[in-house]
């Protein structure tokens, strides 16, 4: 079946470091999206991608889908504390059916 | 306030109990879901209701029970639950309609659930 992988599953940076998890699915995603969990919190939708090599940014993030539609990245510069948390990608298969999870990197940023 | 509202927010039963985990959406949602977020594994889908009616059940143990009696309302029924079953329950909903499934999920707060 359908599956989503995520690194690194940790990350640790001071703050100001930039951050990138990466997220990679075994099969071709008709779409890709992001969410974001706060410790004790529960996942909050940032954004979604859809064409093959979209590129798009929410302030100090970069969200990217690869040209195969089986990758994805989300890229944060200059982390500040209000970062942390988890960071989930989830893809869609083309059959607009399966939507699978990723198991998270979580972020921590020291100040 | 996410729109989606889940009570109780933490429950703690025995293996012999039976209780209910009860999720409401205010988005006029067409879709509804129970996601199980425990700390080893990735969020993990249990069922998905589209119209009210059911179009996922992915595996699980017939101890949890799914009622969605309307498009607003979605319950869990947890019967002879196991301790490896205590988890973060998570309701979501979303726009989708049965011919598609992917579209932005909006979260509760999730209902936090201990099995002695």
């Amino acid at each position: 079946g359908q599956q989503v992988m995520q690194i690194p599953q940790y990350q640790h940076v001071q703050e100001g470091e930039d951050f990138t998890t990466y997220c990679n699915s075994s099969t071709t995603l008709s779409n890709i999206q992001w969410y974001k969990q706060r410790p004790g919190g529960h996942p909050v939708f940032l954004i979604q991608l859809v064409k093959s090599g979209e590129v798009k940014k929410q302030k100090r993030l970069t969200f990217q889908f690869g040209e195969a539609k089986k990758n994805s990245s989300l890229h944060i510069t200059a982390t500040q504390t209000t970062d942390v948390g988890t960071y989930f990608c989830a893809g869609g298969d083309n059959y607009g059916q399966n939507f699978v999870f990723g198991p998270g990197t979580r972020l921590s940023v020291l100040p | 306030e996410t729109g989606v509202t889940q009570t109780p927010r933490h429950l703690v039963m025995g293996m012999t109990n039976k209780k209910s985990l009860k999720c409401e959406q205010h988005l006029g949602h067409n879709a509804m879901y129970w996601y199980k977020q425990s700390a080893k594994k990735p969020l993990e889908l249990m069922f998905v209701y589209s119209l009210e009616e059911r179009v996922e059940n992915n595996s699980v143990p017939s101890r949890f029970s799914p009622e969605c009696p309307n498009s607003s309302h979605l319950f869990l029924h947890l019967h002879t639950l196991q301790p490896e079953d205590s988890a973060l329950y998570l309701c979501a909903s979303s726009r989708a309609g049965l011919a598609d499934l992917t579209g932005e999920l909006f979260f509760g707060e999730g209902s936090r659930l201990t099995v002695l």
